[in-house]
């Protein structure tokens, strides 16, 4: 097992916010995956990073894989009703603690 | 096409009962995992399977549970006997390792209450 931390552990933001959250671990990965979960639902696949210094843009998300490989960020510009939900990263088959978001109209 | 599907979607069950998830993978896919959610633990890998050969199971919690994979288009976790704790969302995952980067595919989940 891998541990992933992520931060801040719930966020709630009114909407057209910018917004950043982060996945940290001790450990170098090959490559990271960003996932979004709404509720009643499984997670879905958002992104993977596999460079080092990598940066994926996704219409308004914005992630990037640290130059160590040990870290990532995923950045949301103007925040809508529609990026509510539980943003989980994952090194393959293991999952982060989670960031819980909530965008306020 | 069909995405992974689990059943059931949801169940209540009396403390000592036991309980069977089932789950039905995307066709073609070589690999199914099974998680649990809560939100004290988050999501947690409790088994995987590739090629319908359980390859980790160390995240399965005791002896209480067990899983089985007896084909490529079926696999079953089981609980025996359930206790509160147990109480949870139960996922099933599937993917096809080695021909891309390994994106999970989830089912909607099968949400546990043991009373």
């Amino acid at each position: 097992t891998q541990l992933l931390e992520q931060s801040p552990q719930f966020l709630s933001i009114q909407e057209g916010e910018n917004l950043t959250v982060y996945c940290n671990s001790s450990s170098v990965f090959s490559s990271l995956q960003w996932y979004r979960q709404e509720p009643g639902e499984g997670p879905v696949l958002l992104v993977t990073v596999v460079t080092g210094g990598e940066v994926k843009k996704l219409k308004r998300l914005t992630f990037q894989f640290g130059d160590a490989r040990k870290d990532s960020s995923l950045h949301i510009t103007a925040a809508q009703p529609g990026d509510t939900g539980l943003y989980l990263c994952s090194n393959q088959f293991y999952f982060g603690t989670g960031t819980s978001l909530t965008v306020i109209p | 096409d069909a995405g992974v599907i689990q059943s059931p979607r949801h169940e209540v069950t009396e403390m000592g009962q036991e309980v069977t998830l089932r789950c039905k993978p995307i066709s073609g896919h070589n690999s199914l995992f099974w998680y649990r959610q809560t939100m004290m633990r988050g999501l947690e890998l409790l088994i995987y399977f590739n090629n319908n050969v359980p390859i980790d199971d160390s995240g399965m919690p005791e002896d209480r549970f067990s899983a089985k994979m007896p084909n490529a288009s079926f696999s079953t976790l089981k609980i025996q006997p359930s206790e509160p704790r147990d109480s949870a969302v139960y996922f099933c995952a599937s993917s096809l390792i080695g021909l891309n980067t390994g994106e999970l595919f989830f089912g909607e989940g099968s949400r546990l209450t043991v009373l």
